[in-house]
């Protein structure tokens, strides 16, 4: 089985600050990991993901995320936040060769001040 | 369609009655799958289909609670006898098909509220 937790359920920072999103799992067997981003009101949309080759992951609207494996984390990052990129950011797993099912943390809240 | 589509988009309803929600994926995946988003929770796996078959009902949280696809198109989720804590967010998402590591994509939900 997989799990996977998101350490910090609120993030608040000031626009163009960077940021740190983290992601840790815990899984028995090979995954490949996500990133989703939740707008307000909106679906999940597919920020990036890792499943295989290079360990940093760019994805879209300026966001990357570094897989670690001795460390279980893919921990999501930007440089310089906006306004826009308030949203909840949900970290997701899925075992290699599985379903696709896909086990999600309970979210991190990014609110970007101005 | 462009994308995962949803209905009801809301509905409230007295506790004991029935509901059914609605989910058209993208045209062409032979993949769904449902989840349920309580408030202040993470997404939790209810059941996937990978044509009209469920592999995969781990997740329904009780037998209140079932799902069918017809036509490897449309799905609908059906909560029978309502309670409180099934109020929620229903996602719908759909991909090309059951395979670890394709994108999926998700419709922006049923917000049911069960009073």
């Amino acid at each position: 089985a997989q799990s996977v937790t998101q350490l910090d359920s609120q993030v608040p920072v000031f626009e163009e600050a960077p940021v740190e999103l983290r992601c840790n799992y815990s899984s028995s067997v090979s995954v490949y990991l996500f990133w989703y981003v939740q707008y307000p009101n909106q679906g999940l949309q597919l920020l990036l993901k890792y499943l295989s080759g290079s360990t940093l992951v760019k994805g879209i609207n300026g966001f990357e995320a570094e897989f670690n494996k001795s460390q279980t984390s893919f921990h999501l990052r930007k440089p310089s936040v906006h306004i826009s990129d308030t949203a909840e950011y949900f970290c997701a797993v899925s075992p290699l060769g599985g379903s696709e099912k896909l086990v999600f943390g309970k979210g991190t809240k990014l609110t970007v001040n101005p | 369609g462009a994308g995962v589509s949803q209905s009801p988009s809301n509905k409230v309803t007295e506790k004991g009655k029935d509901v059914e929600l609605r989910c058209d994926p993208i045209s062409g995946h032979t993949a769904l799958y449902w989840y349920r988003q309580r408030l202040g929770q993470g997404l939790e796996f209810l059941i996937y289909f990978q044509g009209n078959s469920a592999p995969d009902k781990s997740g329904l949280p009780s037998d209140r609670f079932s799902a069918e696809r017809t036509g490897e198109s449309v799905s609908t989720l059906t909560i029978q006898r309502t309670q409180q804590e099934d109020s929620a967010v229903y996602l719908c998402a759909s991909s090309l098909q059951a395979s670890s590591g394709n994108t999926i994509y998700f419709g922006e939900g049923s917000w049911l509220t069960v009073v």
